[in-house]
């Protein structure tokens, strides 16, 4: 049964750094692998989206990576903004059902200005 | 465009009674998902749609829970004989149901059973 761990759970940290965030998966035969944000009282937002034959996707101050053979994927946040404070989630698609999404439970990420 | 819009945005039952939760999916979308948020939880996965083709209701907790899909646009999440349990945000999503099949979530329907 695949199942997604996000660690930390939680992470606090002065505006302007750099900060990774992971995401651990049991089970390498996925299909893809997404992150989302999550802002208190509202629905999701996808950042990345990577297929299983990628090894990252970038937008903006954001890059995922995926090594599918580790079972890990990282989000990278650059240059983080009190704007970029939310929850981030991970989810994957497995190989077998590749419209479902399996989803970690997140990290509640605080940018200090 | 619209986004995938839900309704009502917050909803507040009593035990026992039944409730209905909309989904408007992305115009031309024809896949749809159902996802339930538990406080403290992550998120679960209750129903799937994707065309003609027969839901994926594998994830729906009771046989309290149903779902429809008419006209491959709307859907309607029923749950009867609500339980305090079943307080959560339903979160519902529309893809084009192609490759790669990126998910897009609608503000969800926070429910609320005392």
């Amino acid at each position: 049964k695949q199942e997604v761990t996000q660690i930390p759970a939680a992470l606090s940290v002065p505006e302007g750094e750099n900060l990774v965030l992971n995401c651990s998966f049991t089970d390498s035969a996925i299909y893809n692998l997404q992150w989302f944000r999550q802002d208190p009282g509202k629905g999701l937002t996808s950042l990345l989206l990577i297929q299983s034959s990628q090894r990252e996707q970038t937008s903006g101050r954001l890059n995922a990576s995926l090594d599918k053979s580790s079972g890990r994927s990282t989000l990278y946040i650059a240059a983080s903004q009190p704007g970029d404070s939310a929850t981030y989630l991970c989810a994957v698609s497995p190989a077998s059902r590749n419209y479902q999404l399996i989803w970690g439970a997140g990290t509640k990420l605080i940018i200090k200005p | 465009g619209a986004g995938v819009s839900q309704s009502p945005s917050n909803k507040v039952t009593e035990k026992g009674k039944d409730v209905e939760l909309r989904c408007d999916p992305i115009s031309g979308h024809t896949a749809l998902y159902w996802y339930r948020q538990s406080l403290g939880q992550g998120l679960e996965f209750l129903i799937y749609f994707q065309g003609n083709s027969a839901p994926d209701k594998s994830g729906l907790p009771s046989d309290r829970f149903s779902a429809e899909r008419t006209g491959g646009s709307v859907s309607t999440l029923t749950i009867q004989r609500t339980q305090q349990e079943d307080s959560a945000v339903y979160l519902c999503a529309s893809s084009s149901g192609t490759t790669p099949y990126e998910q897009y979530f609608g503000p969800g329907t926070r429910l609320t059973v005392t």
